[in-house]
């Protein structure tokens, strides 16, 4: 089945340390994105890679790093920069960037021991 | 930059009413999407939509750009439409996403 998947579904983060979220698509899709959602908030967008080995800063990338070396993945980061990461953090993907319809992934949750 | 307002932010309906949402935005877009978020998270696409009119089963949406609204509409609602209703526009000569405010909807039985 052709789709995107996030891991992991939860993820624990202790103060000062890096994680790194996975995002993978089979959708053969040139754009992917990650957003960040806070409770009961909307969408806000972290980073996007509109093609290989390409990215740009969406409105909240302090404190957030990504990488796009392969067309199927789009890693982000979270590194000890990032002061309040407790969030919801949504992967996903379109044909173009902002064009044609967005797909995600089914979020992996972060909180802070 | 472009702001992205839904209304209302808050619906409660009885099973089988019919309900109208609003997306307004700020400027000129050239994409914009409805989106369902169920109550596990999942961001479920609804429809496609920078202009004119789609239907599908039980929901429709109008998007009328040159006066910067799009409507989704909602009719025989049941009880798993329930979660938060979300559009999303793509400002002109941008390739950015903006999610709007979301409206939460609850379905009784």
């Amino acid at each position: 089945d052709g789709g995107i998947t996030q891991s992991p579904k939860y993820l624990f983060r202790k103060e000062g340390q890096n994680v790194t979220l996975s995002c993978e698509q089979n959708l053969n899709h040139d754009a992917m994105y990650w957003y960040r959602q806070d409770p009961g908030q909307g969408l806000r967008l972290i980073y996007y890679s509109q093609i290989v080995n390409d990215f740009q800063k969406g409105d909240i990338a302090e404190g957030y790093s990504v990488s796009r070396e392969k067309k199927e993945s789009f890693p982000l980061t979270v590194t000890s920069a990032q002061k309040n990461p407790t969030a919801f953090y949504l992967c996903a993907s379109s044909i173009l960037a902002g064009r044609e319809t967005q797909y995600f992934g089914p979020g992996t949750r972060l909180l802070v021991l | 930059g472009i702001q992205v307002e839904q209304s209302p932010p808050d619906l409660i309906l009885q099973e089988g009413a019919n309900s109208t949402l609003r997306c307004n935005f700020s400027d000129s877009v050239n994409n914009l999407q409805w989106f369902h978020q169920n109550p596990w998270g999942q961001l479920i696409n609804l429809f496609y939509i920078p202009s004119g009119t789609k239907q599908n089963g039980r929901l429709s949406a109008t998007t009328v750009a040159t006066e910067r609204y799009s409507l989704l509409y909602i009719s025989s609602s049941q009880t798993t439409d329930s979660g938060v209703y979300f559009c999303a526009v793509v400002p002109s000569g941008t390739y950015k996403y903006i999610f709007g405010t979301g409206t939460r909807l609850k379905v009784l039985a």
